[in-house]
């Protein structure tokens, strides 16, 4: 089945740059999209197709993607960010249609 | 605006179906193009997808699940039905549903349920 790496966790202070990776074999033809998670609360997406941003998403949010690595970059980091991120590709080559990866802690210093 | 919410049994015993129904409000199921998929989420642990459903009765399942999963929909009612049979406490877990929004070429999950929580045990 097709995997997808995070690191487990990304540590951050108020006011810095986290970046967020997620790999994956061959990613660079599939589409990335990027969900946020609080606790206790279900999972919102902030970037999908590699680079858009949904509506009232801020702009701190941004994705990118360059070789067998996407990654989700938020600037300028405020305490409201510290979520679980998750990365997702959809395989329509594979029976598992959907594959997250297994998500990264962010922790706000 | 559209809202999804999960809805169904906390406790389920061991060897039991988990059913649980996922009800659309401020769109109909019917107007529009969408799949509408099942994730569940152990806690303190990742995503992971179950299975959709279109509103054509299509369906795409994971293959780890696919032996005892049945999602159905029904158009009328406006919702989406999630069946797991034969549970073990490895079916614990949060359950959400989501509308699956194509983009040309990958789908995505644009809008998410609240989710509900499952706990099998005797």
């Amino acid at each position: 089945s097709y995997v997808l790496t995070q690191p487990p966790s990304v540590s951050v202070a108020p006011g810095q740059t986290a970046r967020i990776t997620c790999a994956g074999n061959n990613i660079a033809s599939k589409s990335v999209h990027w969900y946020q998670q609080k606790p206790g609360q279900a999972p919102v997406v902030v970037v999908y197709d590699n680079t858009a941003r949904p509506a009232g998403i801020p702009e701190r949010f941004s994705g990118s993607k360059y070789g067998n690595t996407a990654t989700l970059t938020i600037s300028g980091v405020v305490g409201g960010d510290e979520a679980a991120y998750y990365c997702q590709v959809w395989d329509s080559s594979r029976d598992q249609l959907f594959v997250f990866g297994a998500g990264t802690e962010v922790t706000i210093l | 605006q559209v809202q999804l919410q999960e809805s169904g049994p906390g406790l389920v015993k061991p060897s039991q179906t988990l059913s649980l129904t996922c009800t659309v409000s401020g769109d109909s199921i019917s107007s529009g193009s969408y799949y509408w998929s099942w994730i569940r989420q152990p806690a303190g642990k990742g995503l992971e997808w179950i299975g959709r459903i279109h509103r054509t009765g299509s369906t795409n399942y994971n293959p780890s699940l696919q032996s005892r999963v049945t999602i159905s929909v029904d158009t009328s009612k406006n919702r989406v039905s999630l069946n797991l049979n034969s549970v073990t406490a490895a079916d614990t877990a949060m359950y959400f549903c989501s509308r699956d929004v194509w983009g040309g070429y990958y789908y995505y999950m644009d809008i998410w349920g609240k989710g509900t929580t499952v706990t099998v045990s005797s």
